[in-house]
């Protein structure tokens, strides 16, 4: 089945490591996106890859970084140095071009202590 | 940059009647997109719109698309409790960073 996998589902990690969050999809497409959903907020974006080794800030990048070194892959590693890192995160991805849908992932709700 | 204003932010209504969310950009969009987020779910693409003035009907869903193309609104009407969720705008800010608005949550008494 094509579609798009965000592991784990939830996450817990203690204040001051680093995490990475995957993100994986098989629907051949190009451009990928992270985005962070707190409750009762919108999406906020915070990084986006139009292609591979290439990726943009999106407007909530500070303290969060990424890799995109192939094209079904865009791991989000959320740092330190995020101050307030409990959030649900989303993954997305479409086609190239600008009146495509976005496809997103199930989720991953992680959990700082 | 582009900002895609939603209102309102939350909306309760009684099963049967009718919901509106509406959209705002700051900047004209070359087109938008309405998603649908069910409670601990992931938003699911409901339509796009592109041209000016456009209108998209899917069942009891009625779409419009502004005649500037700076505005969107979303109608439900009659809804039923499966309605319930948060709805979403989103457009491009160029040709590829796509922005969400803040999203209406709808909630409905049976």
């Amino acid at each position: 089945d094509g579609g798009i996998t965000q592991s784990p589902k939830y996450l817990f990690r203690k204040e001051g490591q680093n995490v990475t969050l995957s993100c994986e999809q098989n629907l051949n497409h190009d451009a990928m996106y992270w985005y962070r959903q707190d409750p009762g907020q919108g999406l906020r974006l915070i990084y986006y890859s139009q292609i591979v080794n290439d990726f943009q800030k999106g407007d909530i990048a500070e303290g969060y970084s990424v890799s995109r070194e192939k094209k079904e892959s865009f791991p989000l590693t959320v740092t330190s140095a995020q101050k307030n890192p409990t959030a649900f995160y989303l993954c997305a991805s479409s086609m190239w071009g600008a009146v495509t849908e976005a496809f997103f992932g199930q989720g991953t709700r992680l959990t700082v202590v | 940059g582009q900002q895609v204003m939603q209102i309102p932010q939350y909306q309760h209504v009684q099963e049967g009647e009718d919901f509106t969310t509406y959209c705002n950009s700051s900047t004209t969009l070359s087109n938008i997109q309405w998603y649908k987020q069910r409670p601990g779910g992931h938003p699911v693409f409901l339509i796009q719109l592109v041209k000016s003035g456009e209108v998209k009907k899917q069942k009891r869903l009625t779409f419009q698309f502004g005649e500037a193309k700076k505005n969107s609104s979303l109608h439900i009407t009659a809804t039923q409790t499966t309605d319930v969720g948060t709805y979403f705008c989103a457009g491009y800010q160029g040709a590829q960073k796509l922005v969400f608005g803040q999203g209406t949550r709808l909630t409905i008494n049976p």
